[in-house]
């Protein structure tokens, strides 16, 4: 079985601050993970993927996130937070065992406070 | 990355009708997806639309509900049929270019309410 795990409904943070999105996941095999992005009204825009190699993945907007395999974690993260990502966040997990196709998180509403 | 259009992008129906989405691709894919977002949820898998052949159904969701169709590489329907209230909630298009560890990419969706 595969599952996803946001801990988090809700994040605020400053402007101009670092922000951190954090993602858990559950797998068998190997995971494929996956990290988009929804702003209202709009569907999922892709923004970064972790397969295999190097731990820290960086994607659009200046996103990265980190594999961490010990702790079954791919948190998104950004150095500095931009009003204009303020949106909902969605972490997604595939197993590589699994003929399963992705299974989703909950979702964490990210505001960014000017 | 593919470019996805959805037909209707919202609409509003009475109980018990039917309504057909459509899914549109700009280039020739080799998988394509539904899912659902109901009000304030994650997005749940309906069915993978098999070209040339009958969709592969997720649990919980069956053909006599959201019939599928995918004549060719580029376009799907979902059908949700025999409307209620419940069946509120977000449609989204989804596809994968190619087989293996990719990502998905999304149509904007049909924002659906049954009334």
């Amino acid at each position: 079985a595969q599952s996803v795990a946001q801990p988090e409904d809700q994040v605020n943070v400053a402007e101009g601050n670092p922000l951190t999105v954090k993602c858990t996941y559950s797998v068998s095999g190997n995971p494929y993970l996956f990290w988009y992005v929804q702003y209202p009204n709009r569907g999922l825009q892709f923004l970064l993927k972790y397969i295999t190699g190097d731990n820290l993945v960086k994607g659009s907007y200046g996103f990265e996130a980190e594999f961490n395999k010990s702790q079954t974690s791919f948190h998104l993260k950004k150095p500095s937070a931009l009003v204009s990502d303020s949106a909902l966040y969605f972490c997604a997990v595939r197993d590589t065992g699994s003929a399963r196709q992705l299974t989703f998180g909950s979702g964490t509403q990210l505001t960014v406070l000017p | 990355s593919a470019v996805i259009s959805q037909k209707p992008s919202r609409d509003i129906c009475q109980r018990g009708t039917s309504l057909t989405i459509q899914c549109q691709v700009d280039s020739q894919v080799t998988m394509m997806f539904w899912y659902r977002q109901q009000p304030g949820q994650s997005l749940t898998l309906i069915a993978t639309a098999n070209q040339g052949s009958e969709a592969t159904y997720e649990s919980g969701f069956v053909i006599d509900k959201f019939p599928i169709s995918r004549p060719n590489l580029t376009f799907s329907t979902l059908t949700v049929s025999n409307m209620s209230p419940e069946d509120s909630s977000i449609y989204l298009c989804s596809v994968a270019p190619r087989q293996g560890p990719n990502e998905q990419y999304f149509g904007p969706g049909t924002r659906l309410t049954v009334t």
